[in-house]
């Protein structure tokens, strides 16, 4: 069984900080990484999907990196609005598996 | 495009029964997948399909079937309700593009069916 975690559980943050939460899995066999966004009543949406070591990517104000030798990935959220409000999963990928995913952090904006 | 369309959206089984979750997607997608969700976990596979006649297991499939007749239709049977899966059903596409590999394509998600066996 992998071991996908996701820190912190959830948090809330202000209305216009910046915020920034973590994935982390095995450092071995890494394939690629998935992040999604889930809204409340919505279906998640898929925000990126990363496979190189030192990788950042970037969607208006949501960007992530990616550390696969000590196997970790971060998701950045500048200025945050109320519409951020939503659980951010990840999910990893090994070589020669299917994703595997984290239990997600829920994020809540406070006007 | 409507996407990943799942129905019903919510259901209430006695234990026993049967019942099917029905999901259809309109993109053509070669990729489809059964997940589920139960409260405190991450999203766990059932089943996946890479194209139509195509099914496999995945992490938790035992009290669940598949078929995959055509390349929009993947339906979820469950022959004899247990409590144990009581949860909330999502149905997934993905689509390689030519000469991509299909674990980087991002998934697309149905809104869920949420079940409760009693």
């Amino acid at each position: 069984i992998l071991n996908v975690e996701q820190s912190p559980q959830s948090l809330h943050v202000q209305e216009g900080d910046s915020t920034n939460f973590t994935c982390s899995f095995p450092s071995s066999n890494f394939y690629a990484l998935h992040w999604y966004r889930w809204e409340t009543a919505k279906s998640p949406e898929a925000l990126f999907v990363m496979t190189l070591n030192g990788d950042e990517k970037k969607k208006g104000r949501i960007s992530a990196t990616l550390n696969t030798k000590e196997g970790y990935s971060y998701l950045y959220i500048k200025g945050s609005q109320p519409e951020d409000s939503a659980t951010y999963l990840c999910a990893f990928v090994p070589g020669n598996e299917k994703l595997t995913f984290g239990t997600g952090t829920r994020l809540t904006i406070i006007p | 495009n409507a996407g990943v369309t799942q129905t019903p959206k919510f259901r209430i089984l006695k234990i026993g029964q049967s019942m099917t979750l029905q999901c259809t997607q309109d993109m053509n997608h070669n990729y489809m997948y059964w997940y589920r969700q139960d409260p405190g976990m991450g999203l766990k596979l059932i089943y996946y399909s890479v194209g139509a006649g195509i099914t496999d297991k995945g992490e938790v499939p035992n009290g669940y079937n598949v078929s995959r007749s055509t390349t929009e239709d993947f339906p979820l049977r469950l022959e004899l309700a247990a409590p144990s899966q009581t949860s909330v059903y999502f149905c997934a596409s993905s689509y390689p593009r030519q000469g991509a590999y299909p674990r980087l394509s991002p998934l697309h998600f149905g809104n869920g069916t949420r079940l409760t066996v009693t």
